[in-house]
């Protein structure tokens, strides 16, 4: 079956805290989505890991890619209130199959004050 | 470009009743995705598009739903007849197709009641 999982599920921290959502994955895909998605919202694509050993970073968010291990994380350094949010990642199901996705269940950010 | 443009955002609707939601690609992307997204199950690929073409229809629950592409502008997502069951967010998203290194572009949603 294929897969995606997240966790935590949920995470509160609080401003100013560092830490890590992981993601990982059973299909074969070398390429990898993290969304984020604000209450009531669409989904906004933060990043697309392309190969093994990605690394990408914006702002106090980064994300990282491991395809031998399946594992994406995505670091958020020094949170700040604006980052609560949901976030998602998403493999392709078929390989190189863009748009056709696994979505892990969220991870549900709130960090407060 | 303005995105995956989306109508109506949202729908309530009795049971029984038909149920149709539209979509507009980004222009000059050849996929096209309908997902839907539940408390219960998260989000799930209903059915895609490439060139106008249902490619993987696999996704849609039962015969009751149906989806069109007649252009490459436009998309519909069709309950008929519709259930309390089907109350969830329709996203359409499209992307630029396969082997690019873009990503899939969803749009606003449509959040169907179905009471």
């Amino acid at each position: 079956e294929l897969k995606v999982e997240q966790n935590p599920l949920f995470l509160s921290m609080q401003e100013g805290k560092n830490y890590t959502i992981y993601c990982n994955y059973s299909t074969t895909s070398d390429r990898l989505y993290w969304y984020r998605q604000d209450p009531g919202k669409s989904l906004e694509s933060l990043f697309v890991l392309l190969s093994n050993g990605a690394v990408k970073q914006e702002g106090r968010l980064m994300a990282s890619l491991d395809t031998k291990a399946r594992l994406s994380t995505l670091h958020i350094t020094a949170a700040v209130h604006d980052l609560s949010a949901t976030y998602f990642c998403a493999v392709d199901r078929v390989r190189g199959s863009q748009g056709n996705l696994i979505f892990g269940k969220g991870t549900k950010l709130s960090v407060k004050p | 470009d303005a995105g995956v443009i989306q109508s109506p955002r949202h729908e309530v609707t009795e049971m029984g009743q038909e149920v149709t939601l539209r979509c507009k690609p980004i222009s000059g992307h050849d996929y096209l995705f309908w997902y839907r997204q539940t408390m219960m199950r998260g989000l799930e690929l209903l059915i895609y598009f490439n060139n106008n073409v249902p490619i993987d229809d696999s996704g849609m629950p039962e015969d009751r739903f149906s989806a069109k592409m007649p252009n490459a502008s436009f998309s519909t997502l069709k309950i008929q007849p519709s259930e309390p069951r089907d109350s969830a967010v329709y996203f359409c998203a499209s992307s630029l197709g396969m082997g690019g290194h873009t990503e899939a572009f969803f749009g606003q949603g449509t959040r169907l009641t179905v009471v």
